[in-house]
């Protein structure tokens, strides 16, 4: 089946410790995209990319990297420099203009 | 202003109501628009699509007024399932190709 698949689902890490979120997908898409959900808040863009090398910021970029290295991964690490990293990350996929096909998420708690 | 806009609701409505959310959206030249749904603690889904000349999915009615600037979303006969929070999606224009933006959601709660 084609998808995307994100890792782990739930992540536990202390503060000052830096955490790669994964992020793969097998639809062969151009483009991904990293989002961050809070309680009762909408999706805010974290980064994004159209092709293979090349990527960005989104609107919350700051304390967030990523890397496209291939098309399938689209991975992001969440640094230290985050102030408040406790989040629901959701990973998407597109194909041009076509709707967003999203991840499971992962829930990462930092304390 | 927010790029994209959206009553957060909650909407209470009893089974067989109809309910309408509208989402309104800053730039004039975005490009495509969508809804999503979203359960509870899960990843939004893709609901439909919304076209210029609107359109519909057996219950469910999406149509664009790009005069005024809003997407809405029209849900007859309500069922108890129904209740989510529904996601407007706007895709930015060609100066910042690929930006989708969501809104912040409208949660509808169906009752028995």
């Amino acid at each position: 089946d084609g998808g995307i698949t994100q890792s782990p689902k739930y992540l536990f890490r202390k503060e000052g410790q830096n955490v790669t979120l994964s992020c793969e997908q097998n639809l062969n898409h151009d483009a991904m995209y990293w989002y961050r959900q809070d309680p009762g808040q909408g999706l805010r863009l974290i980064y994004y990319s159209q092709i293979v090398n090349d990527f960005q910021k989104g609107d919350i970029a700051e304390g967030y990297s990523v890397s496209r290295e291939k098309k399938e991964s689209f991975p992001l690490t969440v640094t230290s420099a985050q102030k408040n990293p406790t989040a629901f990350y959701l990973c998407a996929s597109r194909e041009r203009t076509s709707p967003l096909h999203f991840g499971n998420g992962t829930r990462l708690t930092v304390t | 202003r927010k790029e994209v806009e959206q009553d957060p609701g909650p909407f209470n409505v009893p089974e067989g109501a109809t309910v309408a959310f509208n989402c309104t959206y800053s730039n004039s030249a975005s490009q495509s628009f969508f809804w999503y749904r979203q359960d509870c603690r899960k990843e939004p889904k893709l609901l439909m699509s919304v076209y210029s000349s609107g359109n519909e999915d057996g219950r469910f009615t999406a149509q664009l007024n790009r005069a005024s600037q809003y997407i809405s979303l029209l849900i007859r006969d309500s069922k108890l399932s129904d209740s989510a929070t529904y996601l407007c999606v706007v895709n930015l224009p060609s100066s910042n190709t690929g930006k989708l933006i969501f809104g912040q959601g409208t949660t509808l709660q169906v009752k028995p």
